[in-house]
């Protein structure tokens, strides 16, 4: 079963315009992780943030965690039209990741 | 290094016939897992390796699936006798049991069952 489940399924936005994506999960955690997949390809990690941490950036990337809420979101600033993809999150219980549905992001130029 | 190899990258088969989807993961990495996606179901983990040992297979389907890990650096998931149900993109990735738990994802195998 999902553990992570994505808002919104789609999101449509012009370049240069923030993208966020949010994530709810429902059981406690060691770390949640974003990866992102183009079309017909295989999946990317993009970002990890530990449960202890609340907000961790890379890049044009900024990932924030609410444990309180199990809720977590994906900020991509500044977005161009090749960040068009789908972004997962995933939760990590031991040795295992649990994978949302995803949010299928198109940047337009 | 060459990443997660995954082959074929496209099946198309008719019911009844065997499947058999290959992976070799990255070296050095000792966890190996094979993930199903579907538009319906999204992502679904269907079982994976430590050290070439199923630790966890409760995601596979039925007694169709089956995978093997016979050494570090191969596994395959045969599905037998495959059904139009199967069809979906299979994924194999491996990570390395110290790092944090980032997977790295093969390219997938596209799977149609007619």
């Amino acid at each position: 079963s999902q553990q992570g489940e994505e808002d919104p399924q789609a999101l449509s936005i012009q370049e240069g315009e923030n993208a966020t994506m949010n994530c709810s999960y429902k059981t406690s955690i060691n770390n949640l992780q974003w990866y992102r997949q183009n079309s017909g390809r295989g999946l990317v990690h993009l970002i990890l943030i530990r449960s202890n941490e609340r907000e961790k950036h890379s890049g044009r990337l900024r990932v924030t965690l609410d444990t309180s809420k199990k809720s977590s979101s994906l900020l991509i600033t500044a977005s161009r039209a090749a960040d068009t993809a789908s972004y997962f999150c995933a939760t990590v219980q031991g040795s295992t990741l649990t994978f949302g549905k995803g949010t299928m992001l198109l940047v337009s130029p | 290094d060459a990443g997660v190899i995954q082959s074929p990258r496209h099946e198309v088969t008719e019911m009844g016939q065997e499947v058999t989807l290959r992976c070799k993961p990255i070296s050095g990495h000792d966890y190996l897992f094979w993930y199903r996606q579907t538009m319906m179901r999204g992502l679904e983990l269907l079982i994976y390796f430590n050290n070439n040992v199923p630790i966890d297979d409760s995601g596979m389907p039925e007694d169709r699936f089956s995978a093997k890990m016979p050494n570090a650096s191969f596994s395959t998931l045969k599905i037998q006798p495959s059904e139009p149900r199967d069809s979906a993109v299979y994924f194999c990735a491996s990570r390395l049991g110290t790092a944090p738990g980032e997977l790295f994802f093969g390219e997938g195998s596209r799977l149609t069952v007619l």
